[in-house]
C-alpha cells in the first residue's frame, strides 16, 4: 500500500491566519482525498483532488476556505484559510487503491 | 442518504475476552468496506478490507464479515489485549468516496 508523509503533525495558530498542510505520497496516484475530523467526531470528506484539475468539494466546504493544490501525481496541499476556533480539528489526507485506502498521520490544528 | 452506524459507541472489556463490533450501512450498493483503527490524536491504520464480492476477511486475531443484503458488517477480535485499546472505525466506499461511522471506542483492561 502507499505510504503518505503528512506535515506538519500539529500546529497552534492565531485566528484569522492560514495554515497549509502538505501530503507527499511515495507513488503516483490519480486522486487524493482530504478529510476533517472535528473533536470527538468521525471523519468527513472535504474534497477530492485530481492532478491538473480543480478539486471537487463536498457539501458544506468551499474553495475559498479550503483551497487545494495538486501540482503532480505525488503531492497535494490543503490550506485552511482565515481560521477560527471552529476550525480546530485533525486534518488527514488519503489515497485509495484496490488494496484499500491509506491515510496520512494527520495534522492536529488548534486555533486560538 | 448514505449513512454508516456503529454499535456500541464504547466498549470496555477485560483482557482475553472475545468481542464483536458492529457496523451497519443504509445503501447496499457498496464498492468495499474497510475497518480502521485510530489511536488518540493519530491517523488511521487499516485493519481489514472486504470487497463487495467477499463475505469475510481475516488477519491474525481479527475477522471481519460483510452481509451486503442486510447492510451489516462485524469486526470480531479474539483474545483481546490492552494494546487493542483504540477507536475502531468502519468505512464504506461508494464510488470514490468513503463514508465513515462514528466509531467504537474500545478499552481492554489488564
Amino acid at each position: 500500500s502507499a505510504v503518505i508523509s503528512q506535515k506538519p503533525s500539529r500546529d497552534i495558530c492565531q485566528r484569522g491566519t492560514s495554515l497549509t498542510i502538505q501530503c507527499q505520497v511515495d507513488s503516483q496516484v490519480t486522486m487524493m482525498f482530504w478529510y476533517r475530523q472535528q473533536p470527538g467526531q468521525s471523519l468527513t470528506l472535504i474534497a477530492t483532488a485530481n492532478q491538473g484539475s480543480e478539486a471537487t468539494y463536498e457539501s458544506g466546504f468551499v474553495i475559498d476556505k479550503f483551497p487545494i493544490s495538486r501540482p503532480n501525481l505525488t503531492f497535494s496541499t490543503l490550506t485552511v484559510s482565515n481560521m477560527s476556533p471552529e476550525d480546530s480539528s485533525i486534518y488527514l489526507c488519503s489515497v485509495g487503491r484496490s488494496s484499500g485506502y491509506t491515510f496520512g498521520s494527520g495534522t492536529r490544528l488548534t486555533v486560538v | 442518504k448514505q449513512e454508516v452506524t456503529q454499535i456500541p459507541a464504547a466498549l470496555s472489556v477485560p483482557e482475553g475476552e472475545n468481542l464483536v463490533l458492529n457496523c451497519s450501512f443504509t445503501d447496499s450498493a457498496i464498492y468495499n468496506l474497510q475497518w480502521f483503527r485510530q489511536d488518540p490524536g493519530k491517523g488511521l491504520t487499516s485493519l481489514l478490507l472486504i470487497q463487495s464480492s467477499q463475505r469475510e476477511q481475516t488477519s491474525g486475531r481479527l475477522n471481519a464479515s460483510l452481509d451486503k443484503s442486510s447492510g451489516r458488517s462485524t469486526l470480531y477480535i479474539a483474545a483481546s489485549q490492552p494494546g487493542d485499546s483504540a477507536t475502531y472505525l468502519c468505512a464504506v466506499e461508494y464510488g470514490n468516496k468513503l463514508v465513515f461511522g462514528a466509531g467504537t471506542i474500545l478499552r481492554v483492561k489488564s
